[in-house]
């Protein structure tokens, strides 16, 4: 399975923006790189995903680089809820392809100050 | 959106019993289902992946007799730990996937187990 590297923790202020990095040297073309979060005692929970170009959505913004070895979530406006573990992963998504089953890492533990 | 329910949300109970958990997909039909066990302070491991009508694919080092799943409709997987032991204590997370491979998967809110 193609590897991520995210940082173990971060911590930011409450109502700023978080850049949520991750690295993904060995991502191969029909990878799509994805994000969950996880807040505490819940399961996972989608937040974005992309293949190349820049995505929006009413949770975050996901900045790819251009030649997708790394990517960053954006949270623009962080709150005390979005306080989790978020995790990237890169699934491929050939429709046959046996490997797309979500394989998580150890994410980066996001803590927001209030 | 679609829904995974889980059920129980908590479980606990004595040491060589049997527990089975419910997962189901509430608005969507399941072809493909998952199971992950999460220690504390650990990430998600994936436990096994089932197709509705198939047997049960178990990752490395998963015992498949020790963690029975049964996926017999498309909107109902379970999932039996046999005789379980404390050490099997973990919170016990399913994920369902309508479709093919390009297709989400979306998650339950787990199940939290305690053997005594």
């Amino acid at each position: 399975d193609a590897k991520t590297t995210q940082p173990n923790s971060m911590e930011s202020n409450e109502e700023e923006p978080v850049h949520l990095p991750c690295n993904h040297s060995t991502i191969s073309g029909t990878d799509y790189i994805h994000w969950y979060r996880q807040l505490p005692s819940q399961g996972p929970e989608y937040v974005i995903h992309g293949l190349t170009s820049n995505v929006n959505n009413r949770m975050a913004s996901l900045a790819i680089a251009e030649d997708r070895k790394s990517s960053t979530l954006i949270l623009h406006r962080a709150t005390l809820r979005d306080a989790a573990v978020y995790y990237c992963i890169l699934r491929d998504e050939t429709w046959y392809s046996s490997a797309s089953k979500i394989i998580f890492g150890s994410g980066t533990r996001l803590s927001i100050r209030p | 959106g679609a829904v995974v329910s889980q059920h129980p949300s908590r479980v606990i109970c004595k040491s060589g019993t049997s527990v089975k958990i419910e997962c189901r997909s509430l608005d969507f039909q399941a072809t493909t289902m998952f199971w992950y066990r999460q220690f504390p302070k650990q990430s998600l491991m994936l436990m096994a992946t089932s197709n509705e009508g198939s047997k049960a694919t178990y990752e490395q080092g998963v015992e498949k007799d020790k963690f029975l799943i049964n996926h017999a409709s498309l909107t109902l997987s379970t999932l039996t730990v046999t005789s379980a032991h404390p050490e099997d204590s973990s919170f016990y997370i399913c994920s369902a996937r309508e479709g093919g491979s390009n297709q989400p998967q979306h998650f339950g809110d787990g199940t939290r187990l305690s053997i005594l």
